[in-house]
């Protein structure tokens, strides 16, 4: 069966410096795709980044990037040069070729000046 | 419509009385999810849709909680017998067809007070 671990209830991270999210996720099928969604204080749901398991180089989006490592199971969101407006819940999500797209438990980041 | 639409944006309900909570995805998508998300905590699955068909109910709670999609469009999900613990923002998503990178959609969510 599908899971997504989260391990990290909160972080805390200083205005510009980087952070790293922890996901592991386990699956037995060879097709699936991994998210991040960032929830900040509103509820809404906002989608950063996708990492597709046959793809060859980690994902990145402006100041987001994956660390895949497919072999350990990982999909590690890092966020570079933090803002304020970084200060959310952020949750990883693994779709299999099914299409049932399960979350997991989230990190809570917060940044501060 | 522009995005995916849930009504009502608010409920407030007794205990043991049914409520229904729709969900109007994005033109053309076909896939289509139920989340509920307690207070400060994690997305739980539910149950999701590909058209009309409902692959995987594992997430139901209970057999209180049901829910359909018709003309691969609209999704209902209905509450019987609302419970406190029932209380809980449901989060609705939809994405495209299968093929790639498609992101899910979500909606503002419904909040469900059960009191």
């Amino acid at each position: 069966a599908q899971k997504i671990t989260q391990t990290q209830p909160g972080m805390f991270v200083q205005e510009k410096e980087a952070v790293t999210l922890d996901c592991t996720y386990d699956t037995s099928d060879p097709s699936y795709g991994l998210f991040w969604y960032k929830q900040p204080s509103s509820g809404e749901m906002i989608f950063l980044i996708y990492q597709g398991s046959y793809d060859q180089q980690n994902a990145t989006e402006g100041r987001y990037s994956l660390n895949f490592q497919k072999a350990r199971k990982s999909a590690n969101l890092v966020i570079s040069a933090s803002q304020l407006g970084d200060s959310a819940m952020y949750f990883c999500a693994m779709r299999d070729f099914t299409d049932k797209l399960i979350f997991g438990t989230g990190t809570r980041l917060q940044v501060f000046p | 419509g522009a995005g995916v639409s849930q009504s009502p944006s608010n409920k407030v309900t007794e205990k043991g009385k049914d409520v229904e909570l729709r969900c109007d995805p994005i033109s053309g998508h076909t896939a289509l999810y139920w989340y509920r998300q307690s207070l400060g905590q994690g997305l739980e699955f539910l149950i999701y849709f590909q058209g009309n068909s409902a692959p995987d109910k594992s997430g139901l709670p209970s057999d209180r909680f049901s829910a359909e999609r018709t003309g691969g469009s609209v999704s209902t999900l209905t509450i019987q017998r609302t419970q406190q613990e029932d209380s809980a923002v449901y989060l609705c998503a939809s994405s495209s067809p299968t093929g790639g990178n498609t992101e899910a959609f979500f909606g503002q969510g419904t909040r469900l007070t059960v009191v």
